[in-house]
């Protein structure tokens, strides 16, 4: 059972345009949801987090957008650039003594010149 | 980023072989972690350690096991090697990060085909 929604699975953005990422969830459990960023060659990487007492927050050109209600979030990547191209994982993870991360399946993220 | 480890980065091996992936990390971190990545299916978690005498099954542990040495390292063994478990595996380790929640760190990855 897929716990973390993740859509679209590629996406083709030209420079200095939107990037968009959407993820959906089912366990209400879930308290926190971090974004990952994978370069070709490289292990992925913390990029940005949050938790569901905020809608939203941003760091630089990259923005989480979280609806409690829909249970969805997403990200937003501003003036994309190719630097950006990377494969992105949403996850969620619930607190307690077991903090296991659920990935999404991941979005390749191609920012042509 | 050195603090996660991985060796061998790529292995060629043949059905039935007994394979071993070694993780070490510097960070000083309790847990780690053995995630293996496929395309299309994203990271899915085989083993989990939150201490050197803990050991967790994670979603798709069948076909293999893990030792934990030490704090430092962390390994993963494939028992008889079948084709279908050639992917991209990665190790990681975590502390508590941004918003006092679990940050995993991960390593460069090892890519074993197996033939």
């Amino acid at each position: 059972q897929q716990q973390v929604k993740q859509s679209p699975q590629s996406l083709i953005v030209q420079k200095g345009g939107i990037s968009i990422i959407n993820c959906a969830y089912e366990n209400t459990a879930f308290d926190y949801f971090p974004w990952y960023q994978q370069f070709p060659g490289k292990g992925p990487a913390l990029l940005i987090a949050i938790r569901p007492d905020v809608s939203e927050k941003k760091e630089g050109r990259f923005t989480i957008s979280f609806n409690k209600s829909a249970k969805q979030f997403s990200l937003h990547i501003m003036d994309s650039q190719p630097g950006d191209s990377a494969t992105y994982f949403c996850a969620a993870s619930t607190q307690g003594g077991s903090e296991k991360l659920v990935f999404g399946k991941g979005t390749k993220l191609t920012v042509n010149p | 980023d050195a603090d996660v480890t991985q060796t061998p980065r790529n292995r060629i091996t043949k059905t039935g072989k007994r394979i071993m992936l070694e993780c070490s990390q510097t960070k000083g971190h309790d847990r780690m972690y053995w995630y293996r990545q496929d395309p299309g299916l994203g990271l899915r978690l085989i083993y989990y350690s939150f201490d050197v005498k803990d050991i967790n099954k994670g979603e798709i542990s069948d076909g293999y096991s893990v030792s934990r040495q030490a704090q430092a390292k962390f390994s993963l063994s494939l028992e008889s090697a079948i084709p279908n478990q050639t992917a991209l595996y990665f190790c990681a380790t975590s502390d508590l990060g941004t918003l006092q929640r679990d940050t995993q760190y991960f390593g460069p990855g090892t890519r074993l085909t197996v033939l």
